[in-house]
């Protein structure tokens, strides 16, 4: 009954290639985030999604493109991957966007080489 | 600007010792504040925020806008207590983002 999925856990792939990471609550929630956290440990936020519609974007390059299919799911699709995407992706949710604490995914684990 | 600083990368305690996390934030409205933890091998949560005043694992923190700071302190540290901490702030109106600090880890040491 885990609340804030992402798949997959771990991500290896080679320059250039395109991938996408999925993410899913069953907390009920409207509101859903990518943050990015680098090798310094420092978390970013990157997207925010209420409803299924972008509310937040917070200057990422578009070879990111967010795609939330309904209130539950929010998925990263990433074009022409570069060394400097390698990162941790964490997912979070939570009930509006006005504040209040969010739920955040195991995280997954990007390197590309 | 918006910002969270926590100057220290990492904290090292004694089991037993008090320990006190820094935080500072730079945000011209009224800040939203939290705390959250991410210990070993297990997903980010929150610790505390600053609306709710409580203490949550013997932690409390406490707002303090003329310093702009929002320390998180424990009495007594525990091993269990050793994870990263991340100071975040929350902009109001902002679509629900959390601006964090680069967060500090606590090493409770037998």
């Amino acid at each position: 009954d885990t609340a804030v999925s992402q798949t997959p856990k771990y991500l290896v792939t080679q320059m250039g290639n395109d991938k996408s990471i999925k993410c899913e609550q069953n907390l009920g929630h409207d509101t859903m985030y990518w943050y990015k956290q680098d090798s310094k440990k420092f978390l970013k936020i990157m997207f925010s999604y209420n409803n299924k519609e972008l509310i937040i974007n917070e200057t990422v390059p578009n070879r990111f493109s967010p795609k939330s299919p309904d209130k539950a799911h929010l998925n990263l699709h990433i074009n022409s991957l570069e060394l400097g995407d390698s990162a941790v992706y964490f997912c979070a949710s939570s009930h509006g966007y006005r504040g209040g604490e969010q739920y955040f995914g195991p995280g997954t684990r990007l390197t590309v080489t | 600007a918006q910002r969270v600083t926590q100057p220290e990368k990492l904290l090292s305690v004694f089991k037993g010792a008090p320990v006190e996390l820094k935080c500072n934030y730079s945000y011209s409205g009224s800040p939203e504040l939290f705390w959250y933890v991410q210990y070993s091998r297990q997903r980010l949560q929150l610790l505390l925020r600053h609306i709710s005043r409580e203490s949550i694992k013997g932690f409390t923190a406490d707002l303090n806008k003329g310093e702009t700071s929002f320390h998180l302190k424990k009495p007594f540290a525990q091993e269990e207590d050793s994870a990263m901490y991340y100071c975040a702030l929350g902009p109001y109106n902002q679509g629900g983002k959390l601006i964090f600090g680069q967060g500090t880890e606590l090493s409770v040491k037998p």
